[in-house]
C-alpha cells in the first residue's frame, strides 16, 4: 500500500518549457488535490477534483491545467512554465466526495520544481 | 489576504517541556481546523483535528484548543520529544466543501 505517489521528485525547467507532474493513489478516494508550497506562505490549492470526470479551480489556478484521468491518477500540467512557479507541489486525496466531509487529506512526497 | 495565520515562524523548545504552537483566521465560515506536521523532503500527515462545535480535543501527546469567539486555535504537545522537530501547519476548512485553507508554518525544534 504506497498510499499517494508522485512523479518526478525533482525538476529543472527552462522558462517556455512544459510538463506534466504525475500522482497516483490507491486509497480507493474520491477526492484529489494539487498545492504547491512556497516559504512563508504555507500550502495553497491549484486544482482539485471532487470526484472523477469533475475538476474545479483552487487558490492559485493560473499557469496550470489539471487532468483527472481515472479513480487513481491526477496530474497537473505546466504549459509554458515561469520563474513565478519555482515551487514545491503536493498532490494529496481524501475519501470524500462532497460538502461535509471530515476526512483527511493524505499528502504524496511531493515534486520540487525550478524553472530558471 | 491570508485567512489563516501562523504568525511564529519558528519555535524552540527543551525536550521535555510544552511546546505551544498557535494560529489564527479570519473566516467565520470556517467550522473544522486541523493540524498537520511536515518534516523535510516529505509531505504533509494529519496530526489532529478538532470540529467548531468543540473547545478541545487530545490525542496522546497532542492537544487543539479552539476559541471561537477570539477565532483562534493552538496545539500543545506534551512533553516534546526530538522527533516531533517538524513544521506544524494549521488548517481550516469552510462547512461546504472539503477544501483546506493552510497557515505558513511554524518551524518545531526540541532540543535534547
Amino acid at each position: 500500500n504506497a498510499g499517494v505517489t508522485q512523479t518526478p521528485k525533482f525538476q529543472v525547467l527552462k522558462t517556455g518549457q512544459s510538463m506534466t507532474l504525475q500522482c497516483a493513489q490507491d486509497m480507493n478516494h474520491n477526492s484529489m488535490y494539487w498545492y504547491r508550497q512556497d516559504p512563508g506562505m504555507g500550502l495553497r490549492l491549484i486544482y482539485y477534483s471532487a470526484s472523477e470526470g469533475t475538476t474545479d479551480k483552487g487558490e492559485v489556478p493560473n499557469g496550470y491545467n489539471v487532468s483527472r484521468l481515472n479513480k487513481r491518477e491526477f496530474s497537473l500540467r505546466l504549459e509554458s512554465a515561469a520563474p513565478s512557479q519555482t515551487s514545491v507541489y503536493f498532490c494529496a486525496s481524501s475519501g470524500g466526495r462532497g460538502p461535509s466531509s471530515t476526512d483527511t487529506q493524505y499528502f504524496g512526497p511531493g515534486t520540487r520544481l525550478t524553472v530558471l | 489576504d491570508q485567512q489563516v495565520k501562523q504568525n511564529s515562524p519558528s519555535l524552540s523548545v527543551q525536550e521535555g517541556r510544552i511546546s505551544i504552537l498557535n494560529c489564527d483566521y479570519t473566516n467565520s465560515m470556517f467550522d473544522y481546523f486541523l493540524w498537520y506536521k511536515k518534516y523535510p523532503a516529505e509531505g504533509p500527515t494529519f496530526l489532529i483535528s478538532i470540529s467548531s462545535i468543540k473547545d478541545k480535543n487530545e490525542d496522546g501527546r497532542f492537544t487543539v484548543f479552539l476559541n471561537k469567539s477570539a477565532k483562534h486555535l493552538s496545539l500543545h504537545i506534551v512533553p516534546s520529544q526530538p522527533g516531533d522537530s517538524a513544521v506544524y501547519f494549521c488548517a481550516a476548512r469552510v462547512a461546504a466543501g472539503n477544501k483546506l485553507t493552510f497557515g505558513g508554518g511554524t518551524r518545531v525544534l526540541v532540543k535534547p
